[in-house]
């Protein structure tokens, strides 16, 4: 089956501080995975996708590499700022359905 | 272009009351998802529809639980006799007719149900 496994948190970081949430996934085909961002009181917004193996998606300073041989997808940003504090959400969509699968989500809080 | 639509934003019910959630998808979007939000769990799948069919309604709970995607208005998710336990925010997404299947969805605000 399909399924998404994100690193637990909640995670607090320092501003400037560097960014790394995990993200596993199994899958039956051959998917594309996504981050999705969800700002307090707000619905999940589009961060980045990869659709194919060894593409790399990136926005707003955040990546993550489509890594095939470990299943992974982990997301990543060099610098983060108060405002990317939000709950981050790794998701696979296999490239013969319709359906999304998505991860526990992934708090981040970004102090001053 | 508006963005999805979810209305009401809060919902507050007692047990064994009903509850009835809309979602206007945005416009041009014939495919709707619902999705539900429980604390410490993460977004899981409740269903997919089209205009007038239920396509995967493989994770909605088999009793109270329903819904719908009429041709005219919006797309309604009804809980019968809700409880405790249906606490949650509950997210609707919608997606064009002809997406690509690595094409985003997009996703409205939410309604948070709280059942007293």
């Amino acid at each position: 089956g399909n399924s998404v496994t994100q690193m637990e948190g909640p995670v607090t970081l320092s501003e400037e501080a560097f960014l790394t949430i995990n993200c596993t996934y199994t899958a039956t085909g051959y998917p594309s995975l996504f981050w999705y961002v969800q700002y307090p009181g707000e619905g999940l917004q589009l961060l980045l996708k990869a659709t194919k193996a060894d593409d790399k998606g990136s926005n707003k300073g955040f990546e993550a590499t489509y890594r095939k041989e470990t299943t992974s997808f982990h997301l990543e940003k060099g610098s983060v700022q108060v405002s990317d504090s939000a709950v981050y959400f790794c998701a696979l969509s296999e490239n013969t359905g319709n359906q999304f699968y998505f991860g526990t989500g992934t708090s981040l809080t970004v102090i001053p | 272009n508006a963005g999805v639509m979810q209305n009401p934003r809060h919902l507050v019910r007692r047990r064994g009351q009903e509850a009835r959630l809309r979602c206007s998808p945005m416009k041009g979007h014939s495919h709707v998802y619902w999705y539900r939000q429980l604390p410490e769990e993460g977004l899981k799948f409740m269903v997919y529809l089209q205009k007038e069919n239920i396509i995967d309604e493989s994770g909605m709970p088999k009793e109270r639980f329903s819904a719908e995607f009429p041709k005219e208005g919006p797309s309604i998710l009804r809980i019968q006799q809700v409880v405790r336990g249906d606490s949650a925010a509950y997210f609707c997404a919608s997606s064009p007719l002809d997406r690509a299947v690595n094409e985003k969805l997009f996703f409205g605000s939410g309604t948070q149900l709280s059942v007293l």
